[in-house]
């Protein structure tokens, strides 16, 4: 099961392009890399899943170098509804869903 | 709305008592997930079911079992209950193991 490591907190203000990267070193040839958003007292939900390179939907973009050890989400023009906990996983077809501390994002005005 | 279904939404209970939580998933959905969430907490990975057959354990209590139905919906059972085991707990389904997963609202539990 691949680890992962994003950082614990990230700031911003309304309006700005957010970008957190995720640190998976041992990712698997089989491994895909999601993430999701939580806000409080709520379950997560699902923004977006790669496996290489760049994938755009209307919520997010995802960029993952070709050595994949590494990705980044990208949150195009954030508002103050984007604050909540940002999860990376890796995951796979056989592994369990794990999730991390994940980093929690905070939008100013 | 996720499609995930989870009942009851709040529950309040005594120490040493039993309880049961239950998760419909999402039309069509195979696999069923279970994570623990006290306050301020991370996600703690319980146990998954896929097609009524455990397939992977977390970090599960023994005074915790859970179990998926026939009919793939899934309950959770928590016995002995202890102050500590106050947490919103989530079920999540998806279609294969591990492919986009989609969460409940949840269930607040708390234990007096």
């Amino acid at each position: 099961l691949a680890k992962t490591t994003q950082p614990i907190s990230m700031d911003s203000y309304e309006g700005q392009e957010v970008n957190i990267t995720c640190s998976h070193n041992n990712i698997a040839t089989n491994d895909y890399i999601t993430w999701y958003q939580q806000f409080p007292s709520q379950g997560p939900r699902f923004i977006i899943q790669g496996y290489k390179t760049k994938v755009t939907n209307e919520v997010a973009s995802l960029f993952i170098p070709a050595d994949r050890k590494s990705s980044t989400l990208s949150l195009p023009r954030v508002s103050l509804s984007d604050t909540a906990v940002y999860y990376c996983l890796v995951v796979n077809n056989t592994d369990k869903l794990i999730f991390g501390t994940g980093t929690r994002l905070q939008v100013f005005p | 709305d996720s499609g995930v279904t989870q009942t009851p939404k709040h529950l309040i209970t005594a120490t040493g008592q039993r309880v049961t939580l239950r998760c419909s998933p999402r039309s069509g959905d195979l696999s069923v997930y279970w994570y623990q969430q006290s306050l301020d907490q991370g996600l703690q990975f319980l146990i998954q079911y896929y097609n009524g057959e455990e397939r992977a354990k977390g970090n599960i209590l023994e005074r915790f079992s859970a179990q998926q139905f026939p009919d793939l919906h899934s309950e959770l059972n928590l016995s002995s209950l202890e102050l500590g085991d106050s947490a919103l707990y989530f079920c999540a389904s998806s279609v294969l193991k591990n492919t986009e997963a989609f969460f409940g609202q949840g269930t607040r539990l708390t234990v007096v």
